[in-house]
């Protein structure tokens, strides 16, 4: 099972500033199969970027994702009020479970 | 526009069954790779099954193999997830979500809450 591993747990910042969210996993993942959602209080999770750098559709140009192998990241350029919420990596592989989600990083109002 | 509703959700016993529907509209469901996904309370995600869009290949989290059946009806736009033997640890807010391709989830229902309590 690959298992992903995000950092920080929680990352405090204020509107306008930069925000870099890290998701490492325990072996070599695709980057094809690996994806980030965003979380708020309440609500269902919603797809912001597939294939480690593709922003899924309506989904602003302030995020970005990069990353190979095992190192993943997802950026937020300028931290807009709406943004803070928790962010979910998630991959796919061959290998049983087919999918594995990170334990989450809480994005928090500095 | 594409939407996925949840229902059946509820207050079981332990050992008990609940089955949960997933009626899905504004897309060609047939074609759709679905899933179920589930989060305890204040938890993070987990992934609890995933059925391809003919129904044809069915995969299972170790936590609830053997005692949970995911299918689909797609003349019906439909998802089920049959949940027998409960436990205490299967309660969470179980989500559908799926998309035309099987490597991510695209499209989100929104939720059913399942307690598992005495």
């Amino acid at each position: 099972e690959i298992v992903l591993t995000q950092s920080p747990g929680t990352l405090s910042l204020s509107p306008g500033e930069r925000a870099t969210l890290s998701c490492r996993a325990s072996q070599s993942v695709s980057s094809s199969y690996l994806a980030w959602y965003q979380q708020k209080p309440g609500q269902a999770p919603r797809l912001l970027i597939y294939g480690a750098s593709s922003r899924a559709t309506g989904i602003p140009d302030r995020f970005s994702g990069s990353g190979s192998g095992t190192d993943f990241t997802l950026t937020i350029s300028r931290l807009e009020p709406e943004d803070f919420a928790v962010y979910y990596c998630q991959q796919y592989g061959s290998s049983l479970p087919p999918y594995t989600f990170g334990q989450g990083t809480k994005l928090e109002i500095k | 526009e594409v939407q996925l509703v949840e229902s059946g959700g509820g207050l079981v016993q332990p050992g008990g069954s609940l089955r949960l529907s997933c009626a899905a509209s504004g897309f060609t469901f047939s074609s759709y790779e679905m899933n179920w996904v589930r989060q305890a309370p204040g938890k993070g995600l987990e992934w609890v099954s995933y059925i391809s869009s003919s129904g044809s290949t069915i995969y299972y989290a170790d936590s609830v193999k053997g005692r949970f059946t995911i299918s689909r009806d797609n003349a019906k736009n439909s998802l089920y997830l049959q949940m027998n033997s409960l436990r205490a640890e299967d309660t969470a807010v179980y989500y559908c979500a799926g998309g035309y391709s099987y490597v991510r989830f695209d499209y989100w229902g929104q939720g059913t809450l399942v307690t598992v309590s005495s």
